[in-house]
């Protein structure tokens, strides 16, 4: 079980460009989330995705859009890049309605630098 | 605004010793409460789910604890071992929410041999 990778593993960026990042959820899952760390904090819950849907969404501007394929993996994509999206970011996979207690599977994330 | 903290920020502990760190998260609306282990250029790794009040979990020598009537919990790990380090998270999520995980922002735990 090759459990969730995400690519690329790093990517530097210029402030104003538009970045995609990509993720394949764990073997058997369906639902996609996608989280912000910033140096020195937590991770931050960008949305999550099910049955190619947007479900949720956290506090994160309308640049940040995603998109899940028929086949469960999903993408990231944040436009006109500023400074401050600099991070790492992680995606998780689930399996269930989301409801339940499931466990969130992390790849080892993306780190992005916008310069 | 949900506020989910945890303390220390950062532990530093001889091979051999036992430590523990909290996470206090909001009482109200509680669903679950998830501990992670992340070491450095790996993936989070899933430690605990926990749900219900008084739940105690194990696996080899970390164990946790939960309270949500006062919002908390307690990781232990018994015998800190340098393989040991890395940064504890802790994720609380609600019960209105599909999938969103509210973290901490971690504590790291240093074990010198």
């Amino acid at each position: 079980d090759a459990g969730v990778t995400q690519s690329p593993t790093h990517l530097i960026k210029t402030r104003g460009q538009q970045v995609t990042l990509r993720c394949s959820p764990k073997s058997g899952h369906d639902t996609v989330s996608w989280y912000q760390q910033a140096l020195g904090q937590g991770p931050q819950f960008i949305f999550q995705y099910y049955e190619e849907e947007e479900r949720q969404r956290g506090n994160f501007p309308d640049r940040f859009s995603g998109h899940q394929f028929p086949n469960y993996s999903s993408e990231l994509n944040v436009n006109a890049l500023l400074l401050g999206d600099s991070a790492l970011y992680l995606c998780a996979s689930s399996s269930g309605t989301g409801l339940s207690q499931e466990t969130q599977y992390f790849g080892p994330g993306t780190r992005l630098l916008v310069l | 605004i949900l506020n989910v903290e945890q303390s220390p920020q950062s532990l530093h502990v001889q091979e051999g010793d036992s430590t523990n760190f909290t996470c206090s998260f909001p009482s109200s609306n509680f669903y679950a409460l998830h501990w992670y282990r992340w070491e450095t250029a790996k993936s989070p790794e899933a430690l605990f789910v926990m749900t219900l009040n008084g739940d105690e979990k194990k696996k080899g020598r970390i164990s946790a604890t939960l309270n949500t009537k006062e919002g908390y919990s307690y990781l232990y790990i018994k015998g800190s071992q340098p393989e040991d380090s890395a940064t504890y998270l802790c994720a609380f999520k609600g019960g209105t929410s599909y999938g969103k995980l509210t973290f901490g922002q971690g504590t790291i735990l240093t074990v010198h041999p």
